[in-house]
């Protein structure tokens, strides 16, 4: 059974299109992530949720925006697809706020043409 | 300058060498320090996680803390072609903040 599930695990897609990713664990932690990880293979942490609480908004454009139903869920929302929002999204979740032990899933790769 | 200076690599060693990966930080209020594995087309796993200076070991892996020199060590011993991956440092001043992450290095293991 998989403990951090992302779908879809690849969208290629228009520029200017809207896409959504979703995310969903089993592991009953409160807090989740959205991570970005460009070609380089560099993590930058974009969202992070504290039992549907937003705790950490990095500077990310707002074409992004997260949304957590409850706290096994974590959604994201891209508007407007631009080529630098190529890269692969990694959802991540924590049983603490911080620098706890992180679960990913096995990402999201997003390609935009 | 960057808080976590990693490098990129890729490192080739072949089968059955000790493998060292390292990471520099800048920040001396760092005290968690930990290592994820990444292989291709997967997501990050948790290697090890150390507390402030020292040593741990888990099997063939070593991680060292060396806070006055603010340098970290990844130590694969009897090194396998299953160890090929991307390995990456990420650190953090406390439990409750983010990790700072290294750009990770890829290592490669020639059978």
């Amino acid at each position: 059974d998989t403990a951090v599930s992302q779908t879809p695990k690849y969208l290629v897609t228009q520029m200017g299109n809207d896409k959504s990713i979703k995310c969903e664990q089993n592991l009953g932690h409160d807090t989740m992530y959205w991570y970005k990880q460009d070609s380089k293979k560099f993590l930058k942490i974009m969202f992070s949720y504290n039992n549907k609480e937003l705790i950490i908004n990095e500077t990310v454009p707002n074409r992004f925006s997260p949304k957590s139903p409850d706290k096994a869920h974590l959604n994201l929302h891209i508007n407007s697809l631009e080529l630098g929002d190529s890269a692969v999204y990694f959802c991540a979740s924590s049983p603490l706020r911080g620098a706890g032990e992180l679960f990913f899933g096995e990402g999201s790769r997003l390609t935009v043409l | 300058q960057k808080e976590v200076e990693q490098d990129p690599g890729p490192l080739s060693v072949p089968e059955g060498a000790i493998v060292s990966l390292n990471c520099t930080y800048s920040n001396s209020a760092f005290q968690y320090f930990m290592w994820y594995r990444q292989y291709s087309r997967k997501g990050p796993e948790l290697l090890m996680y150390t507390y402030s200076s020292g040593n741990k070991e888990d099997g063939r892996f070593t991680a060292q803390v060396d806070k006055s020199s603010k340098y970290i060590s990844l130590f694969i011993r009897d090194s396998q072609p299953s160890d090929s991956a991307t390995y990456l440092c990420g650190m953090s001043e406390d439990s409750n903040y983010q990790l700072i992450w290294g750009a990770g290095t890829k290592l490669i293991i020639k059978p």
